[in-house]
């Protein structure tokens, strides 16, 4: 069955770098474009990125343009967000999902939170 | 980049049928059939219950269906139940390459 497993969340103070991963089974992850969607706590989803299949495009919200970068290895089926010049409204729990115009698969979330 | 609008909440009683609206613009929900919807109860992460306007994935109820008329997309839940209570949130492809989400709609079952 599909999973995705976001790892890498915690406590960053503000100003920091935080490694977001998620690990993905079940599918032929190299078929699929890949996002990345937060959500602040208490607060809607805000899409922050996608990444098509061989990494030839990617694209990103404006709040987070020029501070985070996706990337990811399909040879170990993984996606991850570089997440730097944090700040206190990047706080929020981070999914990874599969695909782009819909996502039809979500990991379970991982929270960071940006607090000094 | 500014969400498609929701309304905040809407609510019924077991049984009936309630509607949720998603408006955006021409440069998003109007212009393309790229309107999902999304369904989280609290503490979970979304679930697809609807893509491409008016689509279900394997698995999800008929009860539920979607429609677009413009530039508002529109989520309607048929035989409301107690399960039924959760956040809705509306997604469209924008022209500026990207996806928005919208504001979220809590369905309350009385």
């Amino acid at each position: 069955q599909v999973q995705l497993v976001e790892s890498g969340g915690g406590l960053v103070k503000p100003g920091g770098s935080l490694r977001l991963s998620c690990a993905a089974s079940g599918f032929t992850f190299s078929d699929y474009y890949m996002s990345w969607i937060r959500q602040a706590p208490g607060k809607g989803l805000e899409w922050i990125s996608y990444i098509t299949t061989n990494s030839s495009h990617t694209n990103y919200a404006d709040s987070v343009k020029g501070r985070f970068t996706i990337s990811r290895d399909n040879a170990k089926n993984s996606l991850f967000l570089q997440m730097s010049s944090l700040r206190a409204e990047d706080t929020a729990v981070y999914y990874c999902a599969r695909g782009l115009t819909w996502l039809d698969y979500w990991g379970q979330g991982t929270l960071v939170t940006v607090s000094s | 980049q500014s969400a498609l609008t929701q309304p905040a909440s809407v609510s019924g009683s077991p049984g009936q049928s309630i509607t949720i609206s998603c408006t955006g613009t021409s440069s998003d929900v109007g212009g393309y059939n790229y309107v999902s919807w999304y369904q989280q109860h609290p503490g979970k992460a979304p679930k697809l219950i609807i893509y491409d306007v008016n689509n279900r994935p394997s698995g999800v109820s008929n009860r539920f269906s979607g429609s677009k008329s413009g530039n508002t997309a529109s989520l309607t839940i048929s035989g409301l139940q107690a399960e039924d209570e959760a956040d809705y949130y509306c997604s469209s492809y924008r022209s500026s390459s990207l996806e928005v989400f919208g504001t979220g709609t809590k369905v309350t079952v009385l």
